[in-house]
């Protein structure tokens, strides 16, 4: 069974550009997660959808915004890139959402911000 | 809020060595306790995970058992391979609200041969 697919993969912004990434969970899943990962702040989670609604979203500025598909498929978009939103964006799937739920990660878009 | 606390790497060891990560956690209630694993290049992945207390979770020689008296989760592996050079990240799942998973900061391990 297919993973987490996340693209592009690599991408390479500049300043004040915005960034669109894209998220296809495990066919199946309802609830896509997505998180930032930076060496000096760790795992931060950025926002979840579940059903094509945000339940819940981290302490992130507007700038930052996704939104979710009916086919369960995901989007995340960055306006106004900084140097510190460079980063791996995860984004996680997972089936159900009770207190012993799983995510499964995709390998990351990785954005570099010049 | 909930919270996860992990020993700060990087943790260097010789192949066939003895591994230990600490972590702790703080939450109210009975969290479900994980821990993932990150390989070079790669999104997280499920290493094992434990829902209650005394339970014991364990995969390819890893184990950590959930000790509910010391709110803890350490990672242990009796003889570790290069293959498990990797940062690991403990987690937990709060039983109430948002259930969206708590990561620690993340441990690297180095295992030379």
């Amino acid at each position: 069974k297919a993973g987490v697919t996340q693209t592009p993969r690599y991408l390479i912004k500049t300043r004040g550009q915005q960034v669109t990434l894209s998220c296809s969970p495990i066919s199946g899943h309802r609830s896509v997660s997505w998180y930032q990962q930076t060496p000096g702040q760790g795992l931060q989670f950025l926002f979840e959808y579940f059903s094509e609604t945000q339940r819940n979203k981290g302490n992130f500025p507007g700038r930052f915004s996704g939104r979710q598909f009916s086919n369960s498929r995901s989007e995340m978009n960055v306006s106004t890139l900084e140097l510190g939103d460079s980063a791996l964006y995860l984004c996680a799937s997972s089936l159900d959402t009770s207190g012993a739920n799983v995510l499964t990660f995709g390998a990351g878009s990785r954005l570099t911000v010049l | 809020g909930d919270s996860v606390t992990q020993m700060e790497g990087p943790v260097t060891l010789s192949e066939e060595a003895f591994l230990t990560i600490n972590c702790t956690y703080t939450a109210t209630g009975y969290p479900s306790l994980f821990w993932y694993v990150q390989y070079p290049g790669e999104g997280l992945q499920l290493l094992l995970k434990a829902t209650k207390a005394d339970d014991k979770g364990s995969n390819k020689g890893f184990e950590a058992t959930y000790r509910k008296e010391t709110t803890s989760f350490h990672l242990e592996k009796g003889s570790v391979q290069v293959s498990d050079s990797a940062v690991y990240f403990c987690a937990l799942s709060a039983a109430g609200g948002s259930y969206i998973p708590t990561f620690g900061r993340g441990t690297s391990l180095i295992v030379h041969p």
